[in-house]
């Protein structure tokens, strides 16, 4: 059973610290990994993807890959309240299909 | 900007009877999905679609459900009698060709299916 891992929090900061969120995940044959952004009662909503080792930029978001370590994390710069959601980690569980982590929720104080 | 559209938005059925959820995948895209989220869980595969068929479904998506789609544009979930557990939220994935190593899925705002 292929399984993604993250700690559920809430995981609270200050406006315009930086978030980190992290993920695991079992198996290490994973190619493609994804961090979607979920506000309550809405869908997952596409944050960043990343395949390779290293770090992966975009705007106030860093995706962070170590494949060796079979961890995926997010971290968020300049964090505003408008953040606060609960992040979902995915990874290819298959051919096409996401195994999705349970989400950490992340609350953004003013 | 394209995006999925799911319908109905909610849908309250009893139990047993026959359900079909709605989806129009964002219009290049090849390869579509369907998800559910039951409340407070986390987000479930159900199955993916692609070339006028099953490419992989999840252990729960059994004899009960069916997907199809049935022209250029629409994509559905039928679930064929209704249990009170299939209470969920139900997603609409579409993904165009692989981008590096991944399909890039983008969701439709879901149906919530409340069975009772």
């Amino acid at each position: 059973q292929k399984e993604v891992e993250q700690n559920s929090g809430p995981l609270s900061v200050p406006e315009g610290a930086i978030a980190s969120l992290n993920c695991t995940y079992s198996d290490r044959g994973s190619q493609s990994f994804f961090w979607y952004r979920q506000y309550s009662g809405k869908s997952p909503e596409l944050i960043m993807s990343i395949y390779s080792n290293g770090d992966k930029e975009d705007g106030r978001f860093t995706a962070q890959l170590n494949k060796a370590s079979q961890y995926v994390s997010l971290l968020i710069r300049d964090s505003q309240p408008s953040d606060s959601a609960t992040y979902l980690c995915a990874v290819n569980g298959g051919f096409q299909k996401l195994v999705f982590g349970t989400g950490t929720r992340l609350l953004v104080s003013p | 900007e394209p995006e999925v559209t799911q319908t109905p938005s909610h849908q309250v059925t009893q139990m047993g009877q026959e359900v079909i959820l709605r989806c129009v995948p964002i219009s290049n895209h090849l390869y579509f999905y369907w998800y559910r989220q039951i409340l407070g869980q986390k987000v479930e595969f159900l199955v993916s679609f692609y070339n006028n068929e099953i490419s992989e479904k999840s252990e729960i998506f059994d004899d009960q459900f069916s997907v199809e789609r049935p022209d250029g544009s629409n994509f559905t979930l039928k679930i064929r009698s209704t249990k009170l557990e299939d209470s969920a939220m139900y997603f609409c994935a579409s993904s165009g060709a692989p981008v590096g190593l991944g399909y890039i899925q983008y969701f439709g705002a879901g149906t919530r299916l409340s069975v009772l």
